[in-house]
């Protein structure tokens, strides 16, 4: 079970979008709509921002989207704002009941 | 509000097994369909999914730790458990308790709650 692929880090200006990309196989992202994609700042736990690929919690500003195609996820969060600075994770479910973590990116705001 | 918290010795000797409990409160933690995970996260990196409970008691694990891992839970105290057997150094993580995503009565895969972390020091 290898983790998820994801660049080590993205950056934008404020205001603008930024696009993290989350690669997987066939087994995991490509075989199954459970993805799912977290924040996390530093020296706190992870919050998650979208499920199912593209669903948003209650709570998450709309500048955050998710999509997939194939076997890769991307989550795009749009009028990049200074919170928005943390390390991001995209987590697949990855069948029998088990999941697979991608690598993190860190997304700084220029 | 589900809240979650680890407990456990923050260090742990070589070859030892560590335990960790997670104390779930603002809810019964046998109501519903919830699941309930373990996560690591090595200083300085990723997350790592170690392994899961139903309620019931039916477990899944990461196949990579599955030798070493029991997760099991107690309803009458509000807990689940993490035990990992034969740690080394490269078990040194902060160790993560979360529950899976309950929205709207409805069970989606991912993680919804999660605990504040707790570190663990494998040395001798």
């Amino acid at each position: 079970q290898s983790a998820l692929t994801q660049p080590r880090s993205v950056s934008g200006s404020p205001g603008r979008s930024v696009t993290i990309s989350c690669t997987g196989r066939s087994s995991d992202v490509g075989a199954y709509n459970y993805v799912s994609w977290y924040q996390q700042h530093p020296g706190r736990a992870p919050k998650f921002v979208i499920f199912d690929v593209s669903k948003r919690p209650s709570g998450v500003p709309d500048r955050f989207s998710g999509s997939k195609s194939g076997n890769t996820a991307s989550l795009t969060i749009s009028g990049l704002q200074g919170e928005d600075e943390a390390d991001y994770y995209c987590c697949s479910y990855a069948g029998s009941q088990t999941y697979v973590f991608g690598t993190g990116t860190k997304v700084s705001v220029l | 509000q589900v809240q979650l918290q680890e407990s456990g010795p923050g260090l742990v000797k070589p070859s030892q097994t560590l335990s960790l409990t997670c104390t779930v409160s603002g809810g019964s933690i046998s109501r519903g369909y919830y699941y309930w995970n373990w996560i690591r996260q090595p200083a300085g990196k990723g997350l790592e999914w170690i392994g899961r409970i139903y309620t019931s008691g039916t477990t899944n694990y990461n196949p990579s730790l599955k030798s070493r891992v029991t997760v099991s839970i107690d309803t009458s105290k509000n807990q689940f458990s993490l035990r990992l057997s034969s740690v080394t150094a490269a078990d040194t993580a902060v160790y993560y308790c979360a529950r899976d995503i309950f929205v709207d009565y409805t069970h989606y895969y991912g993680m919804d709650v999660w605990g504040q972390g707790t570190t663990v020091i494998v040395s001798s």
